[in-house]
């Protein structure tokens, strides 16, 4: 059973507006949350976390939010641009390793 | 520069015929992971090693084996390889099991024909 799940395969949005990638977990034990970053032809690379003490995480364009009652996390980036357009991985940490998601594709359109 | 190199970076086999992929890493880092991705599926991890001498399987171990004789290197073992392992093979490293921000290789590309 999925225990992190996107359930939007993909995403597409016009330059300038914001995206929101969203990602659910089930297991209330993950303590750690993280976003990758994935072009193709490379590895996956680190762009944003969170820790369950927090509700909330910001790094300039990027926001991570966490609602743990509703075992939910989001990525909002704005103003969303055509460098963006990437396919996004949520992970969940349990211990050091990492759970992911099976990944969004976002598009971002100019 | 840091960074985590994975060789060879694509690789066209047959079944039943071993092969192991390189991992290394500069960094000195103590945990390193193996993960495929296949469309669909996302990253699953294969096995992973917390340090030296150290290693524990993830979510889908079979057909793999890992070791984990120094450091800086975590080699992917397939000793009978078969089609289902076709796959995207990432190798990763992070500092340790409490900091989960893991450096990824630039993977390795396998078809087992």
């Amino acid at each position: 059973d999925q225990q992190v799940k996107q359930n939007s395969p993909s995403l597409s949005v016009q330059e300038g507006r914001i995206s929101i990638l969203n990602c659910d977990y089930t297991n209330s034990m993950f303590d750690y949350f993280l976003w990758y970053k994935k072009y193709p032809a490379e590895g996956p690379t680190f762009l944003i976390s969170i820790s369950s003490i927090k509700d909330k995480n910001e790094d300039g364009r990027f926001t991570v939010f966490l609602n743990k009652s509703a075992k939910h996390l989001s990525l909002h980036i704005v103003p969303s641009q055509p460098g963006d357009s990437a396919v996004y991985f949520c992970a969940a940490s349990p211990k050091g390793n990492l759970i992911f998601g099976k990944g969004t594709k976002l598009s971002v359109k100019p | 520069e840091a960074q985590v190199t994975q060789n060879p970076r694509y690789l066209i086999t047959v079944t039943g015929k071993k092969l192991t992929v390189t991992c290394s890493q500069n960094m000195n880092h103590e945990y390193m992971s193996w993960y495929r991705q296949d469309p669909g599926l996302g990253l699953r991890q294969i096995y992973y090693s917390m340090n030296v001498e150290v290693t524990d399987k993830g979510d889908v171990p079979e057909g793999y084996k890992v070791s984990r004789k120094e450091k800086r290197n975590f080699p992917l073992i397939l000793e009978s390889p078969s089609p289902n392992q076709t796959s995207l093979y990432f190798c990763a490293s992070s500092l340790g099991t409490g900091l989960a921000e893991q450096f990824f290789g630039p993977g390795t590309r396998l078809t087992v024909l």
